[in-house]
C-alpha cells in the first residue's frame, strides 16, 4: 500500500502563475486534509474534507481552492500564486476509528 | 483562540538518558491530544494518542501524560537513543469536526 501520494514534491511558481496540488490515498478513509507548514509555526489548516462530495474551510482558506475528486483523490488549487503562498504542503486522511492522521511526504512550493 | 505552546528550543539529551517535551495550551479542553515525529523533509507520523478521561498511556520507550487541570501534556522518551532525533509535534482536537491544532513542534537532539 503507498498510503498517502502527493505530487509534485518540488514546484517553483512565479507570482501570478497557478498549479494544483494532487494527493491520492489508498487507506480508504473518509476524511482528507489539506495543511501548509512554515518555519517555527504549526502545521495550519487549509481545507478538508470529511467525506466524498464535501469540502469545508480551515484556518487559512484565502488563495485556495479544493476537489474532493473521488473518495481517493483531493486536490489543491492555487489560481494565482503569491510569494506568501512559498510553504510545504501536507496531505493527509484520518482514520474514523483510531483519529489518526496519516500525511503524505510533502510538496515543496517556493513562488518568486 | 486557542493557542498550543511548545518548547521552540532544541532539546539536546545524552544518549541512555530520558527525554521530555512539554506541550502546553489555552482556552480549550480538548477531548484528546496527539503526539507526532517528523524528520526534516518528511511528513508527520502519528506516535500516540491520548484521551481527557486518561491521564497516561505508554507505548514501548514511549510514554504520555495528560492534565487537564494545567492544560498540559508531557511526551517522554526513555533509554533515548540517536536514531529519536527528530521534531516533535503535539497536537489537539479542536472541535467535533475532527480538526486539529497543532504546535511548532521541538526538535530532540540525541547525542551519543
Amino acid at each position: 500500500n503507498a498510503g498517502v501520494t502527493q505530487t509534485p514534491k518540488f514546484q517553483v511558481l512565479k507570482t501570478g502563475q497557478s498549479m494544483t496540488l494532487q494527493c491520492a490515498q489508498d487507506m480508504n478513509h473518509n476524511s482528507m486534509y489539506w495543511y501548509r507548514q512554515d518555519p517555527g509555526m504549526g502545521l495550519r489548516l487549509i481545507y478538508y474534507s470529511a467525506s466524498e462530495g464535501t469540502t469545508d474551510k480551515g484556518e487559512v482558506p484565502n488563495g485556495y481552492n479544493v476537489s474532493r475528486l473521488n473518495k481517493r483523490e483531493f486536490s489543491l488549487r492555487l489560481e494565482s500564486a503569491a510569494p506568501s503562498q512559498t510553504s510545504v504542503y501536507f496531505c493527509a486522511t484520518r482514520e474514523r476509528d483510531t483519529d489518526t492522521q496519516y500525511f503524505g511526504p510533502g510538496t515543496r512550493l517556493t513562488v518568486l | 483562540s486557542q493557542k498550543i505552546e511548545q518548547n521552540s528550543e532544541a532539546l539536546n539529551i545524552q544518549e541512555g538518558k530520558t527525554a521530555t517535551l512539554t506541550c502546553n495550551y489555552t482556552n480549550y479542553s480538548p477531548a484528546y491530544l496527539q503526539w507526532y515525529r517528523q524528520d526534516p523533509g518528511r511528513g508527520p507520523v502519528f506516535l500516540l494518542l491520548i484521551r481527557e478521561n486518561e491521564k497516561e498511556k505508554r507505548k514501548e520507550r514511549l510514554k504520555v501524560t495528560f492534565d487537564t487541570t494545567l492544560k498540559q501534556s508531557l511526551f517522554h522518551i526513555t533509554a533515548s537513543q540517536p536514531a529519536d532525533s527528530a521534531t516533535y509535534l503535539c497536537a489537539l482536537e479542536m472541535d467535533s469536526n475532527y480538526q486539529l491544532i497543532w504546535g511548532a513542534g521541538t526538535k530532540l537532539i540525541i547525542k551519543p
